[in-house]
């Protein structure tokens, strides 16, 4: 059974800092593109950042570029986005998803609050 | 940015009937490499979203073939030739042509009327 399982979400005052952690299990984590996507609450989705299969490559949401940063770990089979200089803007539940041509998985999020 | 426009907004449907949505692009979806990355995604209430179609036409594994996607360039379709109570939910196009940012449109909520 695939499973993507996201950790760290919580209540953070505005210019904290937050790590989000995802850890992977039931398929091979090293072969996918690993992406995190946050929905804001009532609202759609929008995609934050992705990293290649080998964590070589990284790409950023204008927004969010500098501010946050993906990392991944294959030996641990785990997804990482460490949040800082937060803002009020990037509540949202933040998804961990991983691609392939042919497969497409999602975690069930963890909530981010950013708010004084 | 790439923008993708979907409508209708809203879309209340009669169980057993079709539905079509369509998910318009600000500029050609096509690759340098010739292929076109335009996907399919449901969110049921509560739920993470999942993915149904990729690369416009293809359906992923698991999904009814009530289920179907089409179009190219700048303009696709998803369609639900019979629609049943568990496709409820809202619906995203989400292109990966040119990238980043890799970017989704605003959501179709279908309903059953």
């Amino acid at each position: 059974e695939v499973l993507l399982v996201e950790s760290g979400g919580t209540l953070v005052q505005p210019g904290g800092s937050l790590r989000l952690s995802c850890a992977a299990s039931g398929f091979t984590f090293s072969k996918f593109w690993m992406n995190w996507v946050r929905q804001a609450p009532g609202k759609g989705l929008e995609w934050v950042a992705n990293i290649n299969e080998d964590g070589i490559k990284t790409y950023y949401l204008d927004s969010v570029r500098g501010r946050f940063t993906i990392s991944r770990d294959n030996a641990k089979h785990s997804l990482y986005l460490q949040m800082d200089s937060l803002r009020v803007e990037d509540t949202a539940l933040y998804y961990c998803a991983g691609t392939l041509v042919t497969d497409d998985y999602w975690g069930q999020g963890t909530l981010v609050t950013v708010s004084s | 940015d790439v923008l993708l426009t979907q409508s209708p907004l809203s879309l209340p449907v009669t169980l057993g009937q079709p539905a079509s949505i369509s998910c318009r692009s600000s500029e050609s979806l096509v690759h340098s490499d010739g292929n076109t990355y335009l996907n399919w995604f449901r969110q049921r209430p509560g739920q993470s979203p999942r993915r149904l179609i990729y690369r416009v036409s293809n359906r992923d594994s698991g999904v009814p073939d009530r289920f179907s996607g089409s179009g190219s360039d700048t303009d696709f379709t998803l369609k639900i030739s019979r629609v049943e109570a568990e496709d409820v939910g809202i619906y995203y196009c989400m292109q990966g042509s040119h990238w980043p940012p890799i970017t989704f449109g605003q959501g179709t909520r279908l309903e059953i009327k």
